[in-house]
């Protein structure tokens, strides 16, 4: 167990849809980081929030936008869904920025 | 462009052997590399990492190699069991280097390692 918690596990919606995925970071851990893996891909970084402000962007589509709050938690929207989508979406964190990051079980997102 | 390579998608082993899984790099800014280990329906879990002014790391039955001039690193698990089967993934980052984007991972792509009894 890494300490990293992501709800849901599973979501299932239809196209157009929005969902919000979840994230708690480790208890102490001021970095959160968000990645998709999609069946022909492998891990892509989105983007990472550290202590609240967001720090770095990767490949995150206009259509998702995440948030850090106070507590740490994370949320990344997803929004006008397609069937691309369709994947395991993982939060990661770490204490600072950049050193080792701890994954959480991930979203498996399946849009239909 | 892929800036962390793993050419093998797969590799198989026999119990007590020696694995080597390969990783390559493009990127000479790169200062950071990291072992995740993946079953099938969990998230990555950590195993080893290596910082650039080191060439090798140790844990255990796990050893990471990195040679800079050649941008190629390499984990070695001896002896292999087969608990350790699962998808190898090498992964990459500037510490140091970047400005507004340090610390995000680039991975490879994986390598799928069956240890067989």
């Amino acid at each position: 167990d890494s300490g990293v918690t992501q709800t849901p596990k599973h979501l299932i919606t239809a196209t157009g849809q929005r969902v919000t995925l979840r994230c708690s970071p480790r208890s102490g851990d001021l970095s959160v980081y968000w990645y998709q893996q999609s069946l022909d891909q492998g891990l892509q970084f989105l983007i990472q929030y550290y202590n609240g402000e967001e720090r770095a962007k990767g490949n995150i589509l206009e259509r998702f936008s995440a948030q850090q709050f106070p507590d740490l938690h994370s949320e990344l929207n997803l929004s006008s869904l397609e069937l691309g989508d369709s994947a395991l979406y993982f939060c990661a964190s770490s204490v600072a920025r950049g050193e080792t990051q701890y994954f959480g079980p991930g979203t498996r997102l399946l849009v239909l | 462009d892929q800036q962390v390579k793993q050419n093998s998608p797969s590799l198989s082993v026999q119990e007590g052997r020696i694995s080597i899984l390969n990783c390559d790099y493009t990127n000479s800014m790169f200062d950071y590399f990291l072992w995740y280990k993946k079953y099938p329906a969990e998230g990555p879990t950590f195993l080893i990492s290596i910082s650039s002014i080191k060439d090798k790391n140790e844990d255990g039955r796990f050893t990471v190699f990195l040679n800079k001039s050649a941008k190629h690193l390499s984990l070695h698990i001896v002896p292999s069991q087969p608990g350790d089967s699962a998808v190898y993934f090498c992964a990459a980052s500037a510490l140091m280097n970047y400005g507004g984007s340090q610390g995000n991972l680039i991975f490879g792509k994986g390598t799928k390692l069956s240890v067989k009894p």
